[in-house]
């Protein structure tokens, strides 16, 4: 279950600055979502990517599928302190159960 | 807003009590899941369901059971609770497992004395 592993664990950065956290797995993915958590609430999702190589963007952040499925990256410009939250990364292997498990999340806090 | 809803939102225990928490949903969605979160540990699966009376265990299953006799209600239940299940506890639906969204209650804060 802890074969994702999410990089950077906390993430302290500026308001203006750009930064990308990462989700990375030795395993094949057959789709991977992002989600945000905001303090005392659910998390929400960001995007679902489902092809090898796929980009998407959601406007300032962009998300990008691995060309082996195996990773995700998502990349923000510009930072905001709305931008605050939990980012988690959920795959779904493929199985008929789907998406069980989560990263353990990058923590980003945005100073104005 | 999906309509799930998880109570109680806040509650306080001793060690040794049962605990219920229950997760209910208005979406008629076929899957539920509950989730402990601990500083560090992101979200950890506790038991899943794909559909009524059909559940199963997660990462840490230990400790806790559940029953979802309707669709729209899925139960939690800390038969003696310990102090180490003290945490933020969330439940989650989907209509599909595989790329489907999955949406959040609020959660609820439990803590063992």
């Amino acid at each position: 279950t802890q074969l994702l592993e999410q990089s950077p664990q906390f993430l302290s950065i500026q308001e203006g600055e750009n930064l990308t956290v990462y989700c990375n797995s030795s395993s094949v993915f057959s789709s991977l979502q992002w989600y945000r958590q905001e303090p005392g609430e659910g998390p929400v999702l960001l995007v679902t990517v489902v092809t090898g190589g796929e980009v998407k963007k959601l406007k300032r952040l962009t998300f990008q599928f691995g060309d082996a499925r195996k990773d995700s990256s998502l990349h923000i410009t510009a930072a905001q302190t709305g931008d605050t939250g939990l980012y988690l990364c959920n795959p779904d292997r493929g199985s008929t159960l789907g998406r069980l498990y989560f990263g353990r999340g990058t923590q980003l806090t945005v100073w104005p | 807003d999906a309509g799930i809803t998880q109570s109680p939102r806040h509650k306080v225990t001793e060690t040794g009590t049962p605990v219920t928490l229950r997760c209910h949903q208005t979406e008629n969605h076929r899957y539920m899941y509950w989730y402990r979160q601990d500083p560090g540990h992101g979200l950890r699966l506790i038991h899943y369901s794909y559909g009524v009376k059909d559940t199963d265990k997660g990462e840490v299953s230990d400790g806790y059971s559940v029953s979802r006799s309707k669709t729209e209600d899925f139960l939690l239940t800390l038969e003696s609770a310990t102090s180490s299940q003290t945490s933020v506890y969330f439940c989650a639906i989907t209509a599909e497992p595989n790329t489907g969204e999955l949406f959040f209650g609020e959660g609820s804060r439990l803590t063992v004395l």
